[in-house]
């Protein structure tokens, strides 16, 4: 069973401060992605990572830096945060190869005020 | 960019019918995922099609092999557990990975 583990699952950040979230998988897949759900709708792709040393932007990327610094462990990284990202952050990994299945972790919330 | 449009965008059903949701995608995609979030907000992957149809259960899927721009998910004698959020997901053609995600369809299973 593949296995993506986020932490933290609740974060309180104040505005400008900086806020880490990080995601561990141990199914050694190549791609790993971070992305946000806001209330009420899908999920939006903000970074992604074909192995590691790897960084891609997605389709919202601004405000957000991404570190890939092993196969296992994928960061997401708001330099400084705002009240606007403020949601429900998803990491999730892939195999790479045809069939790129997604496997999500259980979810971040994060809330900056 | 591309665009993954998902309908119907709320759904209920009696328990014992049968339904479809269908996505509708602005571009041709390589590959469609399937995926239902539950109200914990976890969510677990249904499907993977590359083309053809695939079948679990009650639910099945297809993937429009020819023009590439559309896919379904058939519920079969929809059951409580079946409610919650279903959401589709579509890879590019260019095999960048990127998985483009549509608004989903909330769907209400009742008694």
């Amino acid at each position: 069973e593949a296995a993506v583990t986020q932490s933290p699952r609740n974060k309180v950040a104040v505005t400008g401060g900086k806020v880490t979230l990080s995601c561990n998988q141990t199914n050694n897949h190549n791609n790993m992605y971070w992305y946000r759900q806001d209330t009420g709708h899908g999920l939006r792709l903000i970074h992604y990572s074909y192995g590691a040393g790897s960084t891609e932007k997605g389709d919202i990327p601004d405000g957000y830096k991404a570190s890939r610094p092993s196969q296992e462990n994928f960061s997401l990284i708001l330099e400084l945060a705002t009240p606007s990202q403020t949601s429900v952050y998803f990491c999730a990994s892939g195999e790479g190869q045809s069939g790129n299945t997604l496997y999500f972790g259980e979810g971040s919330r994060l809330i900056v005020v | 960019g591309d665009q993954v449009e998902q309908s119907p965008s709320a759904l209920s059903l009696h328990e014992g019918t049968d339904s479809a949701l269908r996505c509708n995608f602005t571009t041709t995609m390589r590959s469609v995922q399937w995926f239902r979030q539950n109200s914990r907000g976890s969510l677990i992957s249904l499907f993977y099609l590359a083309s053809g149809t695939k079948e679990n259960g009650r639910l099945k899927s297809a993937f429009d092999s020819k023009e590439r721009r559309y896919s379904t998910l058939h519920i079969r004698d929809a059951q409580l557990e079946d409610s919650g959020t279903y959401f589709c997901a579509a890879e590019d053609q260019g095999g960048s990975a990127k998985l483009i995600f549509g608004e989903g369809t909330k769907l209400t299973v009742s008694s």
